[in-house]
């Protein structure tokens, strides 16, 4: 698609109940990548793909976060029985690819609007 | 490992005021810098970024950036603000750290312009 679309764009859940967090990224970006913003923060990094691995998962707080990227485009975002603390703006980006020679320039994130969660 | 610090929070100017917003790094290795901005019920968007040559970066709305690598630093400056740009503010580095493009972003700047 034209942009990076994110869904839902807010979600309220109950502490204790699974969430999933969609997004589908630029067409032809081979990385995505996720990121959590809480309230008066910077973006924090959680996990990236390139193609359909986790390159790098080492964002992710606890072994309830997962994420999957199954064919390489949509990835999808799972959090098992949340917790208040996890009540943040999750943000997808992705980039025309994530690897190579860094002044190359394909690492600029494009990002998408966020999935507001809210646990109650 | 990389890090950014911004040095300023919350920013309150008058509209023609001049800005600048600053920003440090910690990577001593070859760096891609950025600055996004986030308006008000908007999503993150690219204000400019630093990938080499000039160290003088132009971005869009009349901002600009000046790496200086001597002091791991990247300000953002603009010469006359307007109310349009009150948003919040973020840099961000790429150090291509563990072989891969990482971007890790500074805490922010809420810029608040009084018309």
């Amino acid at each position: 698609g034209a942009g990076v679309s994110q869904t839902p764009s807010n979600k309220v859940t109950e502490k204790g109940k699974y969430v999933e967090l969609r997004c589908d990224p630029i067409s032809g970006h081979t990385a995505l990548y996720w990121y959590r913003q809480s309230l008066g923060q910077g973006p924090e990094f959680l996990i990236y793909f390139q193609g359909t691995g986790a390159a790098d998962d080492s964002g992710l707080p606890n072994d309830r976060f997962f994420a999957v990227r199954p064919e390489g485009s949509v990835s999808t975002l799972k959090i098992q029985r949340t917790e208040r603390g996890d009540s943040a703006v999750y943000l997808c980006a992705s980039s025309l690819r994530g690897s190579g020679a860094v002044a190359s320039g394909a690492n600029v994130l494009t990002f998408g609007a966020g999935s507001r969660l809210t646990v109650l | 490992a990389q890090s950014v610090s911004q040095h300023n929070h919350h920013v309150i100017l008058s509209e023609a005021a001049s800005l600048e917003l600053g920003c440090n790094y910690s990577y001593g290795g070859t760096v891609n810098l950025f600055w996004y901005v986030q308006y008000p019920g908007q999503h993150l968007q690219l204000l400019l970024k630093y990938f080499s040559g000039d160290p003088l970066v132009k971005g869009i709305k009349g901002f600009e950036a000046e790496f200086i690598k001597s002091k791991f630093s990247f300000n953002l400056r603009k010469p006359s603000v307007q109310w349009s740009d009150t948003a919040e503010y973020f840099c961000a580095v790429n150090s291509g750290e563990g072989g891969y493009q990482k971007v890790t972003f500074g805490t922010g700047t809420k810029l608040q312009v009084i018309p």
